[in-house]
């Protein structure tokens, strides 16, 4: 498989329930990204990993809470949502290189529902 | 504050038409200004990038114009196809900010070209 894909591609859950998006990326990037797209709104950074290292949290809430194991894994591990937290999540990932700018390549994400 | 304003939101065109969509930004540090193509279903796509030492780049069908003084920049879409019918984002970026190559995206523009 290659470039960026996202499990699973669709999500329902409840308020009360803990749940995990996962994306893995097939390009040997070393960084990675979760976006949250909202209709209407345009497309909210919410972390950023360069080399397994969370170096931006968005201010984004504690109920959602990322994990990435190594360069190619990203997680985001979500619990007690709210129905304001309905979006599509993407993922994303590029190469690394000092000062530059880096094409980022999308996955096709995750459209969660939250009841 | 929203540091990328983008417009039309909506835009209908008919097939061979030249569909225009505006962004302005205010942050005189941006550098990179890419525009990304989103289908249904699926994650945004670089389309066309450009940086502010030129005032125009053409990639087939596609064109950036570029006006630094004016802080603005639009995507030109020469002989528009039904298959051009999606979402186009305009990005910007500054290699100098603390996250490499954080985008900051305008909220989008839903194209509809009809045969």
């Amino acid at each position: 498989e290659t470039g960026v894909t996202q499990t699973p591609r669709h999500l329902v859950m409840g308020m009360t329930n803990k749940k995990s998006l996962k994306c893995e990326q097939h390009l040997g990037h070393n960084a990675m990204y979760w976006y949250k797209q909202s209709a209407k709104k345009p497309l909210e950074l919410m972390f950023v990993y360069n080399f397994k290292e969370q170096t931006e949290n968005n201010s984004v809430p504690s109920r959602f809470s990322p994990e990435c194991p190594n360069s190619s894994h990203l997680f985001l591990h979500l619990h007690t949502l709210q129905p304001e937290d309905s979006a599509l999540y993407l993922c994303a990932s590029s190469p690394v290189a000092s000062g530059g700018h880096n094409e980022q390549f999308f996955g096709p994400g995750t459209r969660l529902t939250v009841l | 504050q929203q540091q990328v304003k983008q417009s039309p939101q909506s835009l209908i065109v008919q097939k061979g038409g030249i569909p225009i969509i505006n962004c302005a930004y205010e942050n005189t540090a941006f550098d990179y200004f890419p525009w990304y193509q989103q289908f249904p279903g699926k994650g945004p796509a670089l389309l066309i990038a450009i940086r502010p030492d030129v005032s125009e780049k053409k990639e087939g069908r596609f064109t950036i114009s570029f006006n630094k003084s004016a802080k603005q920049f639009s995507l030109h879409i020469m002989d528009s196809q039904p298959g051009d019918s999606a979402t186009y984002f305009c990005a910007a970026s500054n290699k100098r900010g603390s996250t490499l190559g954080r985008l900051y995206f305008g909220r989008g523009t839903q194209l509809t070209v009809w045969p």
